[in-house]
């Protein structure tokens, strides 16, 4: 089966580092997406990794271990408009399987 | 260009009416998806229309439907609405690829009543 899995909810100080984790299992592998969700708005992309490393992007990053199952969202310089829900998601067939979605809190 | 367009935004229904929502994907974006999103459940797969052919539907009553017009855009319909029907429904656009990633529209807030 097809399974992922998120912390449900975090909190971060304005300025600070936080590390969002993502590990999931599929049966097939076509790559990792990270999107940002605001609440009440749609989810927009974040980033997309395919092969195993970093990918950096401004102040955010993105990490993929395929052996490991195992992804995470690296968001540096935390901004209080960085308040949103963070949602892992793998592509699977014809459809794509998300994670109930990481509620991050920015604190001043 | 214009992004993903869902309508109505928000819609209110009492139980046992039926609802039909709208999505307009982005040009050329031939593949359309439709997801329930509810605070304890995250994004749930609803189907995919991809051409006019549903690819791909997920695990929800037959009370759900949807379909796909040659101009790529789609509806989805509700019938017989349940309480349990509550939810942000989002319709991704996507060129139809995995890799490609999704462009969501920004959702029809259905409230059951």
């Amino acid at each position: 089966g097809q399974n992922i899995d998120q912390p449900t909810e975090m909190t971060a100080t304005e300025g600070a580092i936080v590390q969002i984790n993502c590990t999931y299992q599929t049966s097939g592998f076509n790559g990792l997406f990270w999107y940002q969700q605001h609440a009440g708005e749609a989810p927009t992309f974040l980033s997309y990794n395919v092969l195993d490393g970093l990918e950096e992007k401004g102040r955010f990053s993105s990490f993929l271990s395929r052996s490991k199952g195992y992804s995470y969202l690296l968001l540096k310089e935390l901004q209080m408009k960085d308040s949103a829900s963070y949602l892992c998601a793998v592509p699977g067939t014809y459809k794509y399987i998300f994670g109930t979605g990481t509620r991050l809190k920015v604190l001043a | 260009k214009a992004g993903v367009t869902q309508t109505p935004r928000y819609l209110i229904k009492t139980r046992g009416q039926q609802v039909t929502l709208s999505c307009s994907p982005i040009s050329g974006h031939r593949s359309v998806s439709w997801y329930q999103q509810t605070p304890g459940q995250g994004l749930q797969f609803l189907f995919e229309y991809f051409s006019e052919t549903q690819r791909n539907k997920g695990n929800f009553p037959g009370r759900f439907s949807g379909r796909q017009f040659s101009n790529s855009r789609s509806e989805m319909n509700v019938s017989t609405l349940e309480l349990g029907d509550s939810a942000l429904y989002l319709c991704a656009s996507s060129l139809g690829t995995g890799s490609n990633g999704y462009t969501f529209g920004s959702g029809t807030r259905l409230t059951v009543v």
